[in-house]
């Protein structure tokens, strides 16, 4: 069974440093992506970035980035130059490939909180 | 563009109760789906569509029906609310079921059953 672990409940980080938020995965499937969202306190979810296993290369969307190490199953999340609006809770997610459901397995989430 | 919207937001129901939960999105996706968040728990998911017509279970599906007879709206009803189903609840979209098309989330509905 897949499943993912967000070991870290809470972390602060000051405005303008980096931050690296992590994941550990666990999956006997031998393709599957890996997600991170963000929620913050009102509420929704938002899409930050994907890695598919397959993929060589991290991946980076502006200021998030994807340490992805295969073998060692983790997926970490890097935020680079924090800004107050960065703080909320953040969600690691897996899925396989293919799949027929599109379920996604959630993390148990980490609390983000950036001080000025 | 509206995304995916939710209504409503807050919900409060006695036990026993029974409502629906609607879910609507105008991006024509093709895949939607209905996850339950609880504290320290993520989200998991209760049920899923890939097309107008047709549904199915995820992992948590009891106590909850869905239908999808357009592919705008993927309403949830709880037949008989019970205190274990207060939770937050989301519905998300994507255009497929391609791990690289992005499930969009709306906003999600903050329940509590009495």
């Amino acid at each position: 069974a897949q499943k993912i672990t967000q070991t870290q409940p809470g972390m602060f980080v000051q405005e303008k440093e980096a931050v690296t938020l992590d994941c550990t995965y666990d999956t006997s499937d031998q393709s599957y992506g890996l997600f991170w969202y963000k929620q913050p306190s009102s509420g929704e979810m938002i899409f930050l970035i994907y890695q598919g296993s397959y993929d060589e290369q991290n991946a980076t969307e502006g200021r998030y980035s994807l340490n992805f190490q295969k073998a060692r199953k983790s997926a970490n999340l890097v935020i680079s130059a924090s800004q107050l609006g960065d703080s909320a809770m953040y969600f690691c997610a897996m899925r396989e490939i293919p799949s027929n459901t599109g379920k996604l397995i959630f993390g148990q989430g980490t609390t983000l909180q950036v001080k000025p | 563009n509206a995304g995916v919207t939710q209504t409503p937001k807050f919900q409060v129901l006695k036990t026993g109760q029974s409502m629906t939960l609607q879910c609507a999105q105008d991006m024509n996706h093709e895949y939607m789906s209905w996850y339950r968040q609880d504290p320290g728990m993520g989200l998991r998911l209760i049920h899923y569509s890939v097309g107008a017509g047709i549904t199915d279970q995820g992992e948590v599906p009891n106590g909850y029906n869905v239908s999808r007879s357009t592919t705008e709206d993927f309403p949830l009803r709880l037949l008989s609310a019970a205190p274990s189903q207060t939770s937050v609840y989301f519905c998300a979209s994507s255009y497929s079921l391609d791990p690289e098309d992005t499930q969009y989330f709306g906003p999600g509905t903050r329940l509590t059953v009495l």
